[in-house]
């Protein structure tokens, strides 16, 4: 059974302060990766996807990166605005467009 | 481009009624997936369709059902609600999948049912 573990469940920082948020997986067959930001009261919104091992994306202040077994998510200098749950997912090759999904990590900015 | 839309957003319904949450995924989408967001349970996969055919399900009873349109619309309905089916609804859409590559998924705001 595929299954996605994150870490920390909750992660509070302060502004300025760099840190990394950790997606382990296990699935049958990775065909994608996929990292969610999700507000109160909202749906997810999508940041990234990730194919394979050693991958790398950016966007602002965030990145991300795969392994063969996790998957990181690195803030860099956060800011007030970057509080929010952070998912991440993951897509077999069998499961059509199922994703699984983490428990997520609820990160908090502290000006 | 306009986003995923869902409707309704808010829906108060009694145990045992059914209920039929919609879901308009972006223009030119044909994959249409369906989630149930509890604290307790996170977000669970419940079915997908493309083409008007479901290709997944999840690990739902059978009172959870969906279809599709051939306009890529989509409606999940549940009968005989209880009082656990009080959660986030929230569909999502991707453009076609065929290859080995995935495609993104992009949320709506979901449906907040409170069962009473």
């Amino acid at each position: 059974e595929d299954q996605v573990t994150q870490s920390p469940e909750a992660l509070r920082l302060q502004e300025g302060e760099s840190s990394s948020l950790n997606c382990s997986y296990t699935v049958s067959g990775l065909r994608g990766l996929f990292w969610y930001r999700q507000d109160p009261g909202k749906g997810p919104e999508f940041l990234f996807t990730l194919y394979s091992a050693g991958e790398e994306k950016e966007k602002e202040r965030l990145k991300a990166t795969l392994t063969k077994k996790e998957s990181f998510l690195h803030i860099t200098a956060p800011k007030p605005e970057d509080s929010a749950t952070y998912l991440c997912a993951v897509q077999a090759y069998q499961g059509a467009q199922k994703l699984v999904f983490g428990q997520g990590t609820r990160l908090t900015i502290n000006p | 481009k306009a986003g995923v839309t869902q409707t309704p957003r808010y829906l108060i319904k009694t145990r045992g009624q059914q209920v039929t949450l919609s879901c308009s995924p972006i223009s030119g989408h044909r994959s249409v997936s369906w989630y149930q967001q509890t604290p307790g349970q996170g977000l669970q996969f419940l079915f997908e369709y493309f083409s008007e055919t479901q290709r997944n399900k999840g690990n739902f009873p059978g009172r959870f059902s969906g279809r599709q349109f051939s306009n890529s619309r989509s409606e999940m309905n549940v009968s005989t609600l209880e009082l656990g089916d009080s959660a986030l609804y929230l569909c999502a859409s991707s453009t076609p999948s065929g290859g080995s590559l995935p495609y993104e998924q992009y949320f709506g705001p979901g449906t907040r049912l409170t069962v009473t």
